[in-house]
């Protein structure tokens, strides 16, 4: 989910339980996503990414689907496990872009509880 | 393999005092990135570089400068210290060969300007 401000949306998640992650992205343009992990001070890491003209993409533990009709993305993770405890970003290319700037979101903060 | 270094890791500044955040990236890679990242906030584009020799703005460019004069290195410039950027400080870089591809971040610098 998105956010302004301080606060972070939470997603608490039990231990071995399914997380979905959501993400309502900005621009009908874009043609590129990513979802980035970013652990406390640590950097974003490269979880996985979509182009625009798929609808899923699969990875491990993870899949990203995407809802151009509705320009949202989400990230399921499956299993959840105490070290997915992170915030996690989306970010997003517009297809006029020729540098691969990314737009981010102001991420979910997912809490991992045994 | 390091990837993308960032040195200092924590720096406090007085306001009016300047200083240089290092980045440098081992990967080879063409196409590098600086971000800012304030409490609960996605990350914004502060300058990226597609190549030794060219730099451009992104979406929050004042009070920065940045040179890029070799693949590897690209250092962030404050000259004024305002306590307005206070932030976590993050460089990224990706290949650039293609569109659809990540960046990978360093782990950030921590800055506090008092």
């Amino acid at each position: 989910g998105e956010s302004v401000g301080l606060h972070l949306p939470t997603l608490s998640v039990q231990e071995g339980d399914n997380s979905i992650i959501n993400c309502a992205y900005s621009n009908s343009a874009s043609d590129y996503f990513i979802w980035y992990k970013q652990e406390s001070g640590k950097g974003p890491q490269f979880i996985i990414d979509i182009r625009s003209n798929m609808d899923k993409r699969q990875g491990q533990r993870v899949t990203v689907l995407l809802n151009k009709t509705v320009k949202h993305l989400s990230l399921q993770i499956a299993a959840t496990q105490p070290g997915d405890s992170a915030v996690y970003f989306c970010a997003e290319k517009l297809r006029t872009d020729s540098w691969g700037k990314l737009q981010f979101g102001a991420g979910t903060q997912v809490v991992v509880t045994p | 393999n390091a990837g993308v270094t960032q040195t200092p890791k924590f720096r406090i500044l007085k306001i009016g005092q300047s200083m240089t955040l290092q980045c440098t990236q081992d990967m080879n890679h063409n196409y590098m990135y600086w971000y800012r990242q304030d409490p609960g906030m996605g990350l914004k584009l502060i300058y990226y570089s597609v190549g030794a020799g060219i730099t451009d703005k992104g979406e929050v460019p004042n009070g920065y400068n940045v040179s890029r004069s070799t693949t590897e290195d690209f250092p962030l410039r404050l000259e004024l210290a305002a306590p307005s950027q206070t932030s976590v400080y993050f460089c990224a870089s990706r290949k650039g060969q293609d569109w659809d591809q990540p960046q990978h971040f360093g782990d950030g610098t921590r800055l506090s300007i008092l």
